[in-house]
């Protein structure tokens, strides 16, 4: 079974638009949770992480995520993107024995 | 810090050959590495969970014959490619879980193996 889940393949957003992407999981009462970036040929870099407390999660590069138990999502935003932000950005949660499990990914383009 | 290596970050090889990539981390003590594989436009693929002194675990559907795994320090962890076959053409990254940390892994900048 997909523990986690990114509805949207690929999303394009003006520059200085806000943007969210979205992730839904499905393993564990209590999830740890990621969120990577990658750009092409890269590794991947960690934008945030929920392992417990406040919700609402700040990270790098001017994003946040806020983990809702309720809906079983943990969705990142950016209120204003840069070009720079153009990469592939993937969700994770942590499995048993510290594995991760990857959503599927969000191709983000960055139109000017 | 927590930063992680990897070596070569791109190697090309004959069919039929082995490759050897190596995973580094080089400012923690890492008694768990993780080695993922990535095809082009895909997500990350978990292979097998390497620890410290011990066999490493694979997922199913990954020949442990084929993909061989060494952690024989804490601070390195190796992944050999035998026989390498076109099909083994991919992006290989490791991670590393500091043995006195949390759930967080540290990732390598990742290998492209391109088999000829």
């Amino acid at each position: 079974a997909q523990s986690v889940t990114q509805p949207d393949i690929h999303i394009t957003v003006s520059e200085g638009a806000s943007l969210e992407l979205r992730c839904n999981y499905s393993y564990g009462a209590t999830p740890y949770l990621f969120w990577y970036v990658q750009s092409p040929g890269q590794g991947l870099q960690l934008l945030l992480k929920y392992f417990s407390g406040d919700t609402l999660v700040q990270g790098i590069k001017g994003f946040e995520a806020e983990f809702k138990r309720s809906q079983s999502s943990f969705n990142l935003r950016k209120p204003s993107v840069h070009w720079s932000d153009a990469a592939e950005y993937f969700c994770a949660v942590v499995l048993n024995d510290y594995k991760l499990s990857f959503g599927a990914g969000t191709t983000v383009t960055v139109r000017a | 810090g927590a930063v992680v290596s990897q070596h070569p970050s791109r190697v090309i090889c004959k069919s039929g050959t082995s490759v050897k990539i190596e995973c580094r981390s080089l400012d923690f003590q890492a008694t768990t590495m993780f080695w993922y594989r990535q095809f082009p436009k895909q997500s990350l693929m978990l292979m097998a969970t390497s620890n410290e002194g011990s066999k490493a675990t694979y997922e199913q559907g990954v020949e442990k014959d084929k993909f061989l795994i060494n952690h024989a320090s804490l601070t390195l962890s190796t992944l050999t490619v035998t026989s390498a076959h076109p099909e083994d053409s991919s992006f290989y990254i490791c991670s590393a879980k500091d043995a006195g940390g949390t759930y967080e892994q540290y990732f390598g900048p990742g290998t492209r193996l391109t088999v000829t």
